[in-house]
């Protein structure tokens, strides 16, 4: 099973700073066939259920404001938030599709403000 | 507009059961495989089971494995997880979750209920 981690597991930003969350597989979940890494990212406020930020791991999701962005490939991949809004507050978990059945998500990194 | 909606949860005792189920709209149901993923108080979240669009596949995380079955109604846009042989570890607030491409298992999910809270305990 492909196991993910990430790091930190909190992190306080200023507002409109940049917030960086970093997420790694223990396998490759970048598939050679259609040059895709099978990885997305969630967003989950206090409350609320996840709501899907990016998948295909840089591609952001219907809504979500271009301060966010994904990027990496392979097993290493970085969650960005550009200019940390209140708003913002929240854990953010990401998650690997690379098999059937789908995949774990990893433990977590909570975003506060400084 | 998708719309995911659970329901079903409650206090059940040690070794007892429940059923949830899932009532979606919104989008052509039969086409999108449908997932329940669990998150426990104050944890993260657990993908536990999914189903594909015709209902003839099903997959389940080996923390429910024989325990628990998903199904799917698919004239009435409903899913279902019923829960067996339930155990404390099973409390968690449950969602409900979409995929995000028709037809697809190996997808995100771009669309999640508001999740129903079971509580396991004597």
């Amino acid at each position: 099973d492909i196991v993910m981690t990430q790091s930190p597991e909190s992190l306080a930003v200023s507002l409109g700073e940049r917030a960086t969350i970093n997420c790694k597989s223990s396998q490759s979940v970048f598939y050679s066939a259609n040059n895709k890494n099978y990885l997305a990212w969630y967003q989950q406020k206090p409350g609320q259920p996840p709501k899907l930020l990016i998948y295909w791991a840089s591609i952001r999701a219907s809504g979500v404001p271009d301060r966010f962005s994904g990027s990496g490939s392979g097993t290493d991949f970085t969650l960005t938030i550009s200019g940390l809004q209140a708003e913002d507050v929240a854990v953010y978990y990401c998650q690997h599709y690379y098999t059937t059945p789908p995949g774990t998500f990893g433990p977590g990194t909570k975003v506060a403000i400084k | 507009e998708v719309q995911l909606l659970e329901s079903g949860g409650g206090l059940v005792q040690p070794g007892g059961s429940l059923r949830l189920s899932c009532a979606a709209s919104g989008f052509p149901f039969n086409g999108f495989v449908l997932n329940w993923v669990r998150q426990a108080p104050g944890k993260g979240l657990e993908w536990i089971s999914v189903i594909s669009g015709s209902g003839s596949d099903k997959y389940y995380a080996d923390s429910v494995k024989g325990r628990f079955i998903i199904s799917r109604d698919n004239p009435r846009n409903m899913l279902y997880l019923q829960m067996n042989s339930l155990t404390v570890d099973d409390t968690a607030v449950y969602y409900c979750a979409k995929v995000g491409i028709p037809g697809a298992t190996r997808a995100w999910l771009d669309s999640w209920g508001q999740g129903t809270l079971v509580t396991v305990s004597s």
